[in-house]
């Protein structure tokens, strides 16, 4: 079964730490992965991409990695501030012939405190 | 360029009512998915569109839910004969191709009194 399964659950941290956020997949064959941010009350917005053959991609701050072998993928916020206070969502493509369907994470709410 | 564009922000209505939610895609997007998120819940999709056609409704209940992408105008989720369990969030997200980058609105809250 296609699924993927974010860990923790939920995270509190203080402003200025680092943290990293951990995405585990089944999904299979497997298009490309993302990480969204969710901010209360707002839609998600696209952080990173990465396909099969790539290892790892920064946008600032985030920095996420990818082992296709394993089936795994981590965000990891540097220097956490208090805007990173948030839900982080896995997604997975399912490349499922000509109908791609994209499998979400139930997200990682982060909490970051002065 | 507007992002994707949702109203009304905030609907509410009584057991039985029809709701009615809205969604203008981005420039350039052809491509529509809505997604409902029950609160301190995950993102859930309900069903993909492209301009005028139903592509994927595997996520959408059987009776009362219905949508469109007609060929002029917003895409619109429609929410029939409402029960308390239709409150929740409704997003819109577009992209330019199946697959590519969704960006959402804004969302729309749906209270059933």
């Amino acid at each position: 079964k296609n699924q993927v399964e974010q860990s923790p659950q939920s995270l509190i941290i203080l402003e200025g730490k680092n943290c990293t956020l951990q995405c585990n997949y089944t999904v299979s064959p497997f298009s490309n992965l993302r990480w969204y941010k969710q901010d209360t009350g707002r839609g998600p917005v696209s952080l990173t991409i990465m396909t099969f053959s790539e290892n790892t991609k920064s946008n600032g701050r985030y920095t996420a990695t990818l082992d296709a072998d394993t089936k795994q993928s981590s965000l990891h916020i540097t220097a956490s501030q208090l805007s990173d206070s948030a839900s982080y969502i896995c997604v997975v493509t399912h490349n499922a012939g000509n109908n791609r369907k994209l499998i979400w994470g139930l997200g990682t709410s982060l909490g970051v405190n002065p | 360029n507007a992002g994707v564009m949702q109203n009304p922000r905030h609907l509410v209505r009584r057991r039985g009512q029809e709701a009615r939610l809205r969604c203008s895609p981005m420039k350039g997007h052809s491509h529509v998915y809505w997604y409902r998120q029950l609160p301190e819940e995950g993102l859930k999709f309900m069903v993909y569109l492209q301009k005028e056609n139903i592509i994927d409704e595997s996520g959408m209940p059987k009776e009362r839910f219905s949508a469109e992408f007609p060929k002029e105008g917003p895409s619109i989720l429609r929410i029939q004969q409402v029960v308390r369990g239709d409150s929740a969030a409704y997003f819109c997200a577009s992209s330019r191709g199946h697959g590519e980058t969704q960006y959402f609105g804004p969302g729309t809250r749906l209270l059933v009194l």
